[in-house]
C-alpha cells in the first residue's frame, strides 16, 4: 500500500526566514504534484513533478524531487503572510494519473 | 471560463435517504476524480473515471457508486448514505495526458449526514 507522508504536519514560519518542508513516499513513482488549499476553499495546483531531478519553482515556492530518495522538498523563500495555506504531495505510482495518494497535508502559517 | 462545477456546495440528509452530487466539467477532459476529505486524513479518492463509460475504484469505494455517460458529468451517488460519509468532497478532472498534467478541483461538497 502506497503511503505519502509529509512532516511537519504543522509549521509556523517567521515573516522574511526561509524553511523547507517535505513529502516521503513508499514506492516507486516518477511523478509528485504538489497543491496548495486555503481554509475554506478548493484545491489549486503548484508543481507538476515528471522525473528525478525536476526543480520547479513560481515566485518564492521551490518545489523538487528525488525519486531514488521518494523524497520531494518545497522550499520557501522569505515567507510572507499570503503563503499561509494547506500544502499537500500526491504521488501516482501508476504513472497515468489515476490513483493519486494525497499526504495529509502541511499547514503553514505565516507570522509577523 | 474553465472550470469544474460541482452541486450542492452544502448538503444535510439523514441516514439512508439517497442523494446525488453532481459534478460538471467544460474542458472536454477525459479523465475525473471523487475524493473525500476528512480532518487529520487528506485527500482520499473514492472513484475515478479515464473515459467515458471507465471507471474504477479509489482507496474508499465502499458506500459510493458513480456513472460516466457523458464526458462533462460524472455524478457521485450514496444510494444508502451513513453518517460516516460527513466530509468535505471534491470533484477533479484533468486532461489525462499520461498523468502529465494537473488536476482541476471543484469548489466543494460539506456533506453532512444526520
Amino acid at each position: 500500500e502506497l503511503k505519502v507522508e509529509q512532516n511537519p504536519l504543522f509549521l509556523s514560519m517567521q515573516e522574511g526566514k526561509n524553511y523547507t518542508i517535505y513529502c516521503n513516499y513508499s514506492t516507486t513513482s516518477d511523478r509528485l504534484y504538489w497543491y496548495r488549499q486555503d481554509p475554506g476553499k478548493s484545491l489549486e495546483s503548484l508543481f507538476v513533478l515528471l522525473s528525478n531531478g525536476a526543480v520547479k519553482q513560481e515566485g518564492r515556492l521551490m518545489a523538487s524531487l528525488d525519486t531514488k530518495a521518494r523524497l520531494s522538498t518545497l522550499h520557501i523563500t522569505a515567507a510572507v503572510h499570503d503563503l499561509s495555506a494547506t500544502y499537500f504531495c500526491a504521488v501516482d505510482p501508476t504513472g497515468a494519473n489515476s490513483k493519486l495518494t494525497f499526504g495529509k497535508g502541511i499547514t503553514l502559517s505565516v507570522r509577523p | 471560463e474553465a472550470q469544474v462545477t460541482q452541486n450542492p456546495r452544502y448538503l444535510i440528509t439523514v441516514t439512508g435517504k439517497k442523494l446525488t452530487v453532481t459534478c460538471s466539467q467544460n474542458m472536454n477532459h477525459e479523465y475525473m476524480s471523487w475524493y473525500r476529505q476528512d480532518p487529520g486524513l487528506g485527500l482520499r479518492q473514492i472513484y475515478y473515471s479515464m473515459n467515458v463509460e471507465v471507471t474504477d475504484k479509489g482507496d474508499v469505494p465502499e458506500g459510493y457508486k458513480v456513472s460516466r455517460k457523458e464526458k462533462r458529468n460524472f455524478p457521485l451517488i450514496l444510494e444508502s448514505p451513513s453518517p460516516n460519509q460527513t466530509s468535505l468532497y471534491f470533484c477533479a478532472s484533468s486532461p489525462n495526458l499520461g498523468g502529465k498534467e494537473k488536476l482541476f478541483f471543484g469548489s466543494g461538497t460539506q456533506l453532512s449526514v444526520l
